[in-house]
């Protein structure tokens, strides 16, 4: 398997353009996150899917963030518009179900995408 | 949020050296995942524990929950170059709240 794969790997765009990031999850997985990465903020959970459905966004700092799962290959994570302060590694993972005893799912990462906003 | 501290912020030591780095929370979670990312790369998972008290052993990292089920360590002994990076700590069952971080650099 290819893993999880994000793409674009690095955007720079500028304040007010819209961008979209990419994610192709693993084959069979049946839960999807986005997760943002800043030096001062750590990873943050931004939203996460299951089957293809929304389970929780409280993690998305407002409605300039989007995210959509069309179907259990794609998923994209939408800004419009961006701002500077949107500037962060933006991460996707997939995870199966549980194979331990508690039911803790196996987070898999792609390698993220780093956004630029000037 | 129910945040997971990690302890030390950051850590740079000599090749060979023993280190531990801690995650810590007021709350009680039924399970702790520890990942290891490095530059330019997703975080990739390392272990998961679900009892307290428990210990696994990966090869030179030590890792240990507490009886509580409020804290964990990861222990590394004789520490190399390629340990190099950022370790996580991550708790949930399908809703994952990563930790503050710890940034180790081992040099040679």
């Amino acid at each position: 398997d290819a893993g999880v794969i994000q793409s674009p790997r690095h955007e720079v765009t500028e304040m007010g353009q819209e961008v979209t990031l990419r994610c192709k999850p693993i084959s069979g997985h049946d839960y999807l996150f986005w997760y943002r990465q800043t030096m001062m903020r750590g990873l943050e959970l931004l939203i996460y899917f299951n089957n293809n459905v929304p389970i929780d966004d409280s993690g998305m700092p407002e409605d300039r963030f989007s995210a959509k799962m069309p179907n259990a290959s794609f998923s994209t994570l939408k800004i419009q518009p961006s701002e500077p302060r949107d500037s962060a590694v933006y991460f996707c993972a997939s995870s199966s179900p549980g194979r331990v005893a508690s039911g803790a799912n196996v987070l898999t990462f792609g390698a993220g995408s780093r956004l630029t906003v000037l | 949020t129910q945040l997971l501290e990690q302890s030390p912020q950051f850590l740079s030591i000599q090749e060979g050296e023993n280190l531990t780095v801690y995650c810590n929370s007021s709350s009680v979670f039924s399970s702790l995942q520890w990942y290891r990312q490095e530059p330019g790369e997703g975080p990739v998972l390392l272990v998961t524990v679900v009892t307290g008290g428990e210990v696994k052993k990966l090869k030179r990292l030590t890792f240990q929950f507490g009886d509580a089920r409020k804290d964990s360590s990861l222990h590394i002994t004789a520490a190399q170059p390629g340990d190099t990076g950022l370790y996580l700590c991550a708790r949930g069952t399908y809703k994952y709240i990563f930790g503050t971080g710890t940034r180790l650099k081992v040099l040679a």
